[in-house]
């Protein structure tokens, strides 16, 4: 296992198309996040689960985006009736809980571009 | 809510010298994590360093060490003998060590530039 990966890495989308996006996490972490990050700034918090539970939610993320993390192993954030402001890097990251450092584990991210 | 502020999108070092990094946030809370994170150019983010807040012993790792003034709400990144690999966008997060709290916050990033 050699860390977390992301499919696809690079996403072209037309305006109101629907897109997926699917992360493998390290193994051995339960929690599992959601950031996007345009350019020139910092990630923002989307949601995070611990195993298969969905903890918490950001009030950015709209209605058109629902993410899932069937049995706890890898995650999917779809994003409908995608519209040009989603256009961002979205990064996936894990961690070990609470009890130890956290610390994010953070994949290379999917690039979403939409036209 | 927590907020951490980076007030210096860009900085530039020559190789082998010292450069600080400031990082400012803004919490409620008496215990909590900060961290440091590397981002290189197309590559994945990275830890650089990790602070306790409980901790008054300031972090080291290598060439990197942390200033952290808990009072102050600042923590500054120093990285010593600055080397053409630390040239990335380093981000500022904090942590809150409380129960389910699992988000982290980061601030807007400064990029580093490392001149030969």
């Amino acid at each position: 296992d050699t860390g977390v990966s992301q499919d696809p890495r690079h996403k072209i989308t037309k305006r109101g198309q629907n897109v997926t996006f699917r992360c493998d996490p390290i193994s051995e972490h339960n929690r599992l996040y959601w950031y996007r990050q345009t350019l020139g700034q910092g990630p923002e918090f989307l949601t995070y689960f611990q195993n298969e539970a969905q903890l918490e939610k950001s009030r950015l993320l709209s209605d058109r985006f629902s993410a899932e993390r069937p049995k706890g192993s890898f995650s999917t954030l779809e994003i409908q009736r995608t519209e040009q402001g989603d256009s961002a890097m979205y990064l996936c990251a894990s961690s070990f809980p609470d009890t130890y450092t956290g610390e994010l584990f953070f994949g290379e991210g999917s690039r979403l571009t939409v036209l | 809510a927590q907020t951490v502020t980076q007030s210096q999108p860009e900085m530039s070092v020559q190789e082998a010298e010292t450069v600080t990094l400031s990082c400012t946030y803004d919490t409620s809370e008496s215990d909590y994590y900060l961290f440091w994170y590397k981002q290189p150019p197309s590559r994945q983010m990275i830890l650089v360093i990790r602070q306790e807040a409980y901790k008054q012993q300031n972090a080291t790792e290598n060439r990197f060490s942390v200033n952290f003034q808990k009072a102050a709400k600042s923590f500054s990144l120093k990285i010593s003998d600055s080397q053409l690999g630390d040239a990335a966008m380093y981000f500022c997060a904090y942590r809150s060590a409380s129960g389910n709290a699992g988000k982290s916050t980061f601030g807007d990033g400064t990029t580093l530039t490392v001149k030969p």
